[in-house]
C-alpha cells in the first residue's frame, strides 16, 4: 500500500558531525514533502519542506534532498548539536490533498 | 494567538466514557487539521476543516469520532464510548502562510483510556 517509511529507527552521532536521516516513499504521485522534528512531550516542529519540482532545498544548518527516481528523501543536519536530539519524521502529500502521510520516525541521538 | 494551543494537555478517562478535546488554532487561518499519534508512531490524519466545514474527514476511524468547528476558529474533537485503543496523543495543526500544505502543530492532548 501507499506508505512513507524510514530506513533507520535510531541514529547516533557525535556532536559537531553531520547527520543524514533517510526516508523512502512509495507513491510516485507524491509532490510535497516535509521534515518534522519532535521532542519528547511536544508536537512535531516544522523543519523544512520541498516540492517535487525541486531536488534540493537548504535552510539554516539543514538541507533536504529529493531523489524522485528512487523515491528517496533525506535530511542533512550540519554540525549536529545536542539540541538536535529528537525524533525526525518525513511526511508527504499529493494531488492537492491537505492530509499529510507520516513515516514512523527516526530517533537522532547526539553524543557529547 | 502566537501558536496552536490544545486543552487539556492530559486526559484520563474510563472505557466507555465520552471525551472532548479542544484546539485553539493560530488566529486568522481558515484551515485546521486533527491528527492522532500512537506511541512510537508518526501522526495519522483524522480530519481537515476549511472554515466551519469538514473538507476531508476520511481519517476518522469510525463513527465514535466526530469533530466540529462551529465558528471557524476553535475546534473540538469528540470521542464517544471511548475504547482503550483510542489512547494516543491527539494533535491539532494550523497551516502556514507560505505554502498551503505546510502545517504547524500544537503540543497535543494525551488521552489515556483505562
Amino acid at each position: 500500500g501507499e506508505s512513507v517509511g524510514l530506513h533507520l529507527p535510531t541514529l547516533s552521532v557525535q556532536e559537531g558531525d553531520n547527520s543524514i536521516i533517510n526516508c523512502a516513499y512509495s507513491n510516485s504521485a507524491s509532490d510535497y514533502f516535509i521534515w518534522y522534528k519532535q521532542e519528547s512531550g511536544k508536537g512535531p516542529q516544522f523543519i523544512i519542506d520541498i516540492r517535487s519540482n525541486m531536488d534540493k532545498r537548504q535552510g539554516q544548518r539543514v538541507t533536504v534532498l529529493l531523489n524522485k527516481t528512487v523515491k528517496h528523501l533525506s535530511l542533512q543536519i550540519a554540525a549536529t548539536q545536542p539540541g538536535d536530539s529528537a525524533v525526525y519524521f518525513c511526511a508527504e502529500t499529493r494531488g492537492g490533498r491537505r492530509a499529510l502521510t507520516f513515516g514512523s520516525g527516526t530517533r537522532l541521538q547526539v553524543q557529547p | 494567538g502566537a501558536g496552536v494551543s490544545q486543552t487539556p494537555s492530559n486526559k484520563v478517562t474510563e472505557k466507555g466514557k465520552y471525551v472532548e478535546l479542544r484546539c485553539d488554532p493560530i488566529s486568522g487561518h481558515t484551515a485546521l487539521y486533527w491528527y492522532r499519534q500512537s506511541l512510537g508512531q508518526g501522526p495519522e490524519f483524522l480530519i481537515y476543516f476549511q472554515g466551519t466545514g469538514a473538507a476531508d474527514d476520511s481519517g476518522l476511524p469510525n463513527d465514535r469520532f466526530f469533530a466540529v468547528r462551529p465558528e471557524g476558529s476553535v475546534s473540538t474533537l469528540k470521542i464517544q464510548r471511548t475504547e482503550r485503543g483510542d489512547s494516543a496523543v491527539y494533535l491539532c495543526a494550523s497551516p502556514g502562510l507560505r505554502e498551503p500544505y505546510e502545517q504547524y502543530f500544537g503540543p497535543g492532548t494525551r488521552l489515556t483510556v483505562t
